[in-house]
């Protein structure tokens, strides 16, 4: 079974600082891939990173990166440099590369405060 | 690109009607959409998987009667809430993923169903 577990319910960060959600999950699966979604007051969800688990190299886009940690499967993203627009539900996300299945956590409430 | 929309945005109905509700990849042929239901502060919770031309797949507990899906094209997929009831009341969401990248999903902007 495969589950992704996402311990922060809430979190919040001062404007320009940088703050770390975190992800663990859990698979027998040797290789798949990890995601984090963005979904703001509009609840569209949004793409934010997106990680191949047989890449050791830790993903980045723009001031979104994460700490992917493979055998202790733990996937966590940091924003660096918090804007007003960052705040939203974030949602980390499993797919194994056997199927095309999505398992996503229950996600982490983040405000960024002026 | 991978632009996926939904329609309508918000909708309300009365107790015992159908509602129709449409997902469309606007840029790419979709193999593959989902659908999701949100309750409030929720995560996402996936109702079925629509191959198209074949029959979607449900997840255990959604009853496939109630909730029909039709996947006709590369393009469209329409889920109907079939005497939909207030307990029916939800955030769906659909989502699509091209047979070039199954592994990344694509998600529309959602419809909230209200059932009086």
């Amino acid at each position: 079974a495969q589950t992704v577990t996402q311990s922060q319910p809430e979190m919040s960060v001062q404007e320009a600082e940088t703050v770390t959600l975190s992800c663990t999950y859990d698979t027998s699966e040797s290789n798949y891939y990890l995601f984090w979604y963005k979904q703001p007051p509009s609840r569209q969800m949004i793409l934010v990173i997106r990680q191949e688990a047989y890449k050791q190299q830790n993903a980045t886009e723009n001031r979104f990166s994460v700490n992917f940690q493979k055998a202790a499967k733990s996937f966590s993203l940091k924003i660096s440099d918090s804007q007003l627009g960052d705040t939203a539900m974030y949602f980390c996300a499993f797919i194994p590369n056997t199927g095309n299945q999505f398992y996503f956590g229950t996600g982490t409430s983040l405000t960024v405060i002026p | 690109g991978a632009v996926v929309s939904q329609h309508p945005s918000w909708v309300i109905c009365k107790s015992g009607t159908s509602v129709k509700i449409e997902c469309r990849s606007l840029d790419f042929q979709a193999t593959t959409m989902f659908w999701y239901r949100q309750f409030p502060k929720q995560s996402l919770m996936l109702m079925a998987t629509s191959n198209e031309g074949s029959k979607a797949t449900y997840e255990q507990g959604v009853e496939k009667d109630k909730f029909l899906i039709n996947h006709a094209s590369l393009t469209l997929s329409t889920l109907t809430v079939t005497s939909a009831h207030p307990e029916d009341s939800s955030f769906y969401i659909c989502s699509a993923s091209s047979g070039a990248s199954t592994d990344t999903q694509y998600f529309g902007p959602g419809t909230r169903l209200t059932v009086l």
